[in-house]
């Protein structure tokens, strides 16, 4: 049973369009929560964290939305280029008291030029 | 600085055959070290963690073991391969116990072929 759930499971958005992803979690343990970025082939990379007592983290393009009532937390793309295409997942743990991720299923987004 | 190395980067066994898959850290001490499976178009599936030498957790009962020989040295084996081992394994690390910050640190994965 996955701990996270996200959507959509691919999208294509136009350069300089914004792309968004959403995650939703049931565990209110859950304390922290990357978004990792993988280029086929590769290993995925942590792109940006978020922590439940901030509702927004931004990191150049990249920007996370909480929303701790709701167990939501989702990715935007701010000015998608084409090396943006890549498969982005969501996560979250426990903390010091968990040593694992739970990731989601995954996100393709492709961007257009 | 750590670094982390996963390998063979391609591999393709038959079926019933054995398999190993070596990963070491460099740059840390006792790190958590996991084995994640990634089948095509799929997300990350926890097979095994690691909190120590020889403490290993399994996550999914399945064809696979790991041991963890030294501190900074994770194996994923099996004895006799099936069609459906075939995926994208990749390793992984975290800071040790008692730290908040669990990002973890992938290696390059290991693409294996059951045929």
């Amino acid at each position: 049973q996955q701990q996270v759930k996200q959507s959509p499971q691919s999208l294509i958005v136009q350069k300089g369009g914004i792309s968004i992803i959403n995650c939703a979690y049931e565990n209110t343990a859950f304390d922290y929560f990357p978004w990792y970025q993988q280029f086929p082939g590769k290993g995925p990379a942590l792109l940006i964290a978020i922590r439940p007592d901030v509702s927004e983290k931004k990191e150049g393009r990249f920007t996370i939305s909480f929303n701790k009532s709701a167990k939501q937390f989702s990715l935007h793309i701010m000015d998608s280029q084409p090396g943006d295409s890549a498969t982005y997942f969501c996560a979250a743990s426990a903390g010091a008291n968990d040593y694992k991720l739970s990731f989601g299923a995954g996100t393709t987004v492709t961007v257009r030029a | 600085s750590q670094t982390i190395h996963q390998w063979p980067a391609t591999l393709v066994q038959p079926v019933g055959s054995p398999l190993s898959l070596e990963c070491t850290v460099e740059g840390t001490s006792n790190p958590n070290l996991y084995w994640y499976r990634q089948a095509a178009g799929r997300g990350l599936q926890l097979l095994f963690y690691s909190v120590g030498i020889g403490q290993i957790s399994s996550e999914v009962p399945q064809n696979l073991s790991a041991s963890r020989p030294q501190d900074r040295q994770f194996i994923l084996s099996s004895k006799k391969l099936l069609l459906s081992d075939s995926g994208f394994y990749l390793c992984a690390w975290s800071v040790g116990q008692g730290i908040i910050n669990t990002e973890a640190f992938f290696g390059q994965g290991t693409r294996l072929t059951v045929v």
